[in-house]
């Protein structure tokens, strides 16, 4: 079946620094969505992306969706410790009758 | 208007009981699921349904059992608790308007 790897699985960073998550799939995806899960609390919709080679900002972030459609990145700049969370990508879609299949979520840590 | 709820928030029960989690959202969203998060293991799929009376098996449905009888409820049961079933859980539905899930708050089980 479909398998959504994402990377790293944590990642400290200094205040300031930059982050990226990376996600990619065994088989191409009808789109991507992203999620964020802050410590305690449930995952929360950041984005989607549905387009071959998107990039959408928000803010500070950056997503992009491989030409492909079989990866994609999430790109913090600049990071803040209200960034602190596990940032999940998840792939596949409704449209195809077949539900999201979930990264395992990459846990991002912020030292201020 | 709490959109999705869940209950109990936390739940200690021991080996052998029948538990039920409750899972309720304000929407009408058609699809709803449940998932289980273990550290390192991300989210996993358990069950999902796409509409009233009827429903279908994720990742890990051993264990569970799922009904439907009203749009806005899903309850997940486990009919015999086992310790390898603490986990947090959470049910999400799905928004076709916008194409994204939106998570209840979880429900953290301790089967000791």
């Amino acid at each position: 079946g479909q398998q959504v790897m994402q990377i790293p699985q944590y990642q400290h960073v200094q205040e300031g620094e930059d982050f990226t998550t990376y996600c990619n799939s065994s088989t191409t995806l009808s789109n991507i969505q992203w999620y964020k899960q802050r410590p305690g609390g449930h995952p929360v919709f950041l984005i989607q992306l549905v387009k071959s080679g998107e990039v959408k900002k928000q803010k500070r972030l950056t997503f992009q969706f491989g030409e492909a459609k079989k990866n994609s990145s999430l790109h913090i700049t600049a990071t803040q410790t209200t960034d602190v969370g596990t940032y999940f990508c998840a792939g596949g879609g409704i449209s195809g009758n077949t539900p999201l299949v979930f990264g395992k979520g990459t846990r991002l840590s912020v030292i201020a | 208007d709490a959109g999705i709820t869940q209950s109990p928030r936390y739940k200690i029960t021991e080996t052998g009981r029948q538990v039920t989690l409750m899972c309720h959202q304000t929407w009408s969203h058609s699809y709803m699921f449940w998932y289980r998060q273990d550290l390192g293991h991300g989210l996993r799929l358990i069950y999902y349904s796409a509409a009233a009376d009827i429903t279908d098996k994720g990742e890990v449905p051993d264990g569970y059992v799922v009904s439907r009888s009203k749009t806005e409820n899903f309850p997940l049961t486990l009919e015999s608790a086992t310790r390898s079933q603490t986990s947090v859980y959470f049910c999400a539905s799905y928004s076709s308007s916008v194409d994204t899930q939106y998570f209840g708050p979880g429900t953290r089980l301790t089967v000791l």
